[in-house]
């Protein structure tokens, strides 16, 4: 089956580690997203990637570090520098950058205890 | 970046239907209009994707003017498995950015 997968569905962090959140396609897709989702709250984007090995950042990219070194792959690293970490990520993947028809992941729950 | 404005929430009673309009008075020529739907703990989910005129699915309906500055999105006969939040998406190709606004609420009652 084509899909995007994150994982772990949650995670728990103590304060001052990094963590990175996994999120892998199989969709041969080019572009794909990292979000950021507070209670009742809309998406928020954390950094984005075009193609292969290039990224960019997006509207709270501070605290965050990604890498994208296959086109299957997206991994989010939650640094130490993120004042408020906890918070629902979502991974999205469409087929070019820009276009609208995204697919996500079922999301990673991040607790800082 | 087009940005686009909905309702913050919206209630309805099971059997009715919905319309929930977005602006999006910046969409670009090449954007299209997509809907998401999105029940909590869980990634949002593709609705519909339009153009311009009419679109329709097995779920819904999307209208687009021909100015495309707004566009609705109609749920007919809605059931209180509707009870999510439902977000506009307009693309921008430009800077490859998906940048979502807040949703809309929707509360479907008994």
């Amino acid at each position: 089956d084509g899909g995007i997968t994150q994982s772990p569905k949650y995670l728990f962090r103590k304060e001052g580690q990094n963590v990175t959140l996994s999120c892998e396609q199989n969709l041969n897709h080019d572009a794909m997203y990292w979000y950021r989702q507070d209670p009742g709250q809309g998406l928020r984007l954390i950094y984005y990637s075009q193609i292969v090995n290039d990224f960019q950042k997006g509207d709270i990219a501070e605290g965050y570090s990604v890498s994208r070194e296959k086109k299957e792959s997206f991994p989010l690293t939650v640094t130490s520098a993120q004042k408020n970490p906890t918070a629902f990520y979502l991974c999205a993947s469409s087929i070019v950058s820009g276009n609208t028809e995204a697919f996500f992941g079922q999301g990673t729950r991040l607790t800082v205890v | 970046l087009a940005k686009t404005t909905q309702p913050i929430s919206m209630d309805s009673y099971e059997g009715q239907e919905v319309n929930i309009t977005c602006s999006h008075n910046n969409i670009a020529t090449n954007d299209y209009i997509t809907w998401y739907q999105q029940f909590p703990s869980q990634g949002p989910r593709f609705i519909i994707q339009g153009y311009k005129t009419k679109v329709t699915n097995e779920v819904a309906s999307l209208f687009i003017p021909a100015d495309r500055k707004s566009s609705t999105l109609s749920l007919p006969r809605v059931s209180l498995s509707d009870t999510a939040v439902y977000y506009c998406l307009v693309g921008d190709e430009d800077t490859g950015k998906l940048i979502f606004g807040q949703g809309t609420t929707l509360q479907v009652k008994p």
